[in-house]
């Protein structure tokens, strides 16, 4: 199985700044993706973090917003950008490892409020 | 579009049996997924089914009919450990990624 670490683990934000959330797997992957977690809400497809190229954003998540970056097989960024109350959230990294096409891990989460 | 439907909330007691069930509506078809979520910690996987039937692993089960479009997650000798939010995912079939879309989660409470 993968291991996937986030930082940071949790973060106070003030309104309009932007903050970048970091996510290393301790083995090649292939696929890497990033969900958003609300209080009290399921867990939603934010985008796919494509190595060497530009991520790939579900419907209501925009670029300009969550700039992805996946420079290799290993590690990506998610920056929430401008950020307001609304998006205070769990933002979570996910990775799917080679030769274990069943599986999908999750990073433990950062954990984040905007005030 | 993905349709994924699990019941909100449910309530067993300890050393029972509970059955969380989930029914999905998708375009495409290629995996689903049970994953279990402590409060205030990212989901942990549980199973996986891909064909009909039933699939083992210690305390938990879970079973997938592909025809129903419905999979159940099988909890015995329930511990109050077993306290959680339960979450089914499905994997797309039709999309390049393998990401998975979730349903809303089933808070299960375990009492004595």
């Amino acid at each position: 199985s993968a291991v996937i670490s986030q930082k940071p683990s949790r973060d106070i934000c003030q309104r309009g700044t932007s903050l970048t959330i970091q996510c290393q797997v301790d083995s090649q992957v292939t696929m890497m993706f990033w969900y958003r977690q609300q209080p009290g809400q399921s867990l939603t497809l934010i985008a796919t973090a494509n190595q060497g190229s530009e991520a790939t954003y579900e419907s209501g998540f925009v670029i300009d917003k969550f700039p992805i970056s996946r420079p290799n097989l290993t590690f990506s960024t998610l920056t929430v950008s401008n950020m307001s109350p609304e998006d205070s959230s769990i933002y979570l990294c996910s990775a799917q490892g080679i030769g274990s096409a069943n599986t999908i891990y999750f990073g433990e989460g950062s954990w984040l409020t905007v005030v | 579009g993905q349709n994924i439907d699990q019941p909100t909330e449910m309530t067993a007691t300890e050393g029972a049996i509970v059955q969380i069930n989930c029914t999905y509506q998708t375009s495409g078809f290629n995996g689903l997924f049970w994953y279990q979520q402590h409060a205030g910690e990212a989901p942990t996987f549980l199973s996986y089914n891909v064909l009909d039937g039933l699939e083992e692993k210690g305390r938990f089960s879970s079973f997938l009919s592909r025809s129903k479009g419905y999979s159940y997650l099988l909890l015995k000798e329930l511990q109050m450990k077993d306290s959680a939010s339960y979450l089914c995912a499905v994997r797309d079939g039709d999309n390049a990624g393998n990401m998975l879309t979730f349903g809303g989660g089933t808070r299960l409470m375990v009492k004595p």
